[in-house]
């Protein structure tokens, strides 16, 4: 099945600074690629998605960028800010069914 | 819009007992909808896929005989966990599916923390 792996598992930034979380999957025929963030004890909250016949999408001060061909995809924040901190989930879809990475804890000091 | 509810938010309860958690789509009409189980700073794992008047779909490793899903109508999914014991303490999340084109996006409830003494 899907393998979906996720780096880094934690990342600290100053407020104003850019934070890049990186994923990778497994599975070619994978073809949708969501970004979740979770703060704690809520619900997963979809921040922005990409399609596998998009290369980049961006949403304000988030971005998303696909690479087919080398199987990763990457989250893109400028100007984070303190309520950016939550944990960021990637994941890759085949049929519908959702694999999720890890995660990334991101912490965002003023 | 895509709103999904959870119910209970909170149960607690004591080994060997039978707990329902209730999905339901508020504002749409799901035609599947997913169980996941979240572990404390662990990501989510997929347990099921619920398709509605079907039966689910389990995930290896995941035993139908303890994990009891209904998707008796097209915004309601059950999870109910049958005769629950301290290592089936988590969190359990549903999630729902538009119909159509955007199927492939799923969107959360608000997860049903369990806590099995």
């Amino acid at each position: 099945g899907e393998n979906v792996e996720q780096h880094p598992s934690t990342l600290s930034v100053q407020e104003g600074d850019s934070a890049v979380i990186k994923c990778t999957y497994s599975d070619s025929a994978s073809n949708y690629f969501p970004w979740y963030k979770q703060e704690l004890g809520k619900r997963p909250q979809l921040i922005i998605d990409i399609r596998s016949n998009v290369g980049e999408k961006k949403d304000q001060r988030i971005a998303v960028t696909l690479n087919k061909t080398a199987k990763h995809f990457s989250l893109h924040i400028t100007e984070t800010q303190p309520e950016d901190s939550a944990v960021y989930f990637c994941a890759a879809s085949i049929y519908s069914t959702l694999t999720f990475g890890k995660g990334t804890m991101l912490l965002v000091s003023p | 819009g895509a709103v999904v509810s959870q119910h209970p938010s909170w149960v607690i309860c004591k080994s060997g007992t039978s707990v329902k958690i209730e999905c339901r789509s508020l504002d749409f009409q799901a035609t599947t909808m997913f169980w996941y189980r979240q572990f404390p700073k662990q990501s989510l794992m997929l347990m099921a896929t619920s398709n509605e008047g079907s039966k689910a779909t389990y995930e290896q490793g995941v035993e139908k005989d303890k994990f009891l899903i209904n998707h008796a109508s097209l915004t309601l999914s059950t999870l109910t966990v049958t005769s629950a014991h301290p290592e089936d303490s988590s969190f359990y999340i549903c999630s729902a599916s538009l119909p159509g084109l955007a199927r492939e996006t799923q969107y959360f409830g608000p997860g049903t923390r369990l806590l099995v003494l």
